[in-house]
């Protein structure tokens, strides 16, 4: 069965700072990839999304990531976080061992200090 | 219009007790969801309809049984709560099966006492 491993459970930063979430999967196929975000008291949003084509996605808010299939990562980045940007971060992935649905990480409780 | 819909929102109630969550989508989407999401904020998914008939049902205690009256409902049902079930349930749906990404309704968080 596949997992998702996403490095940092707790990140704490200023505004204005740059931003970079680590998330690895175990899967060795092709698989789909995900970033959600979900702030507090709300649902999953999705940031940005990995399904074929250039290795550097771009989503909503400025975010962006890099799919390294050598490295089996999917890491988020941000040059410039904002307050706003306070919120649970997931990385996700499809594929592999027949199963649908999504396979999330643990996720990273992201705080951004004004 | 909201694209999934659950109800309801919140739900507390008393050990041993059933309960039904509801779930809407109105995207058109073939494929819809149960994930749980515990205390920790760990999502696992429950189960997968595609077209009314179940893909997926991991384990999950029997307690829990969804239902499909259409592509466009999944409703979900609990028997004999117990403490353990407290958490929130997201419902989501997808194009279709092994393909997209699933957009999430708002989450139904059960409080078990």
């Amino acid at each position: 069965a596949q997992s998702v491993s996403q490095h940092n459970h707790h990140v704490i930063l200023s505004e204005a700072a740059s931003l970079e979430l680590g998330c690895n999967y175990s899967y060795g196929g092709t698989v789909n990839l995900f970033w959600y975000v979900q702030y507090p008291g709300q649902h999953l949003q999705l940031l940005l999304k990995y399904f074929s084509g250039d290795p550097l996605v771009k989503g909503i808010k400025g975010f962006e990531a890099e799919f390294i299939k050598s490295k089996f990562s999917f890491n988020l980045r941000k040059p410039s976080v904002q307050w706003s940007d306070t919120a649970e971060y997931f990385c996700a992935v499809r594929g592999g061992g027949g199963a649908d649905g999504l396979t999330f990480g643990k996720g990273t409780h992201l705080i951004i200090q004004p | 219009d909201t694209a999934v819909s659950q109800t309801p929102k919140y739900l507390v109630t008393q050990m041993g007790n059933d309960k039904s969550i509801k779930c809407e989508q109105n995207l058109g989407h073939d494929t819809m969801y149960w994930y749980k999401q515990d205390s920790k904020k760990f999502l696992k998914i429950m189960f997968s309809y595609n077209n009314k008939e179940l893909i997926i049902n991991e384990t999950v205690p029997n307690r829990f049984s969804p239902k499909s009256p259409d592509k466009a409902h999944l409703n979900l049902h609990i028997n004999s709560l117990e403490l353990g079930d407290s958490a929130v349930y997201f419902c989501a749906s997808s194009p279709g099966t092994y393909t997209g990404e699933l957009f999430f309704g708002e989450g139904s968080r059960l409080t078990v006492l």
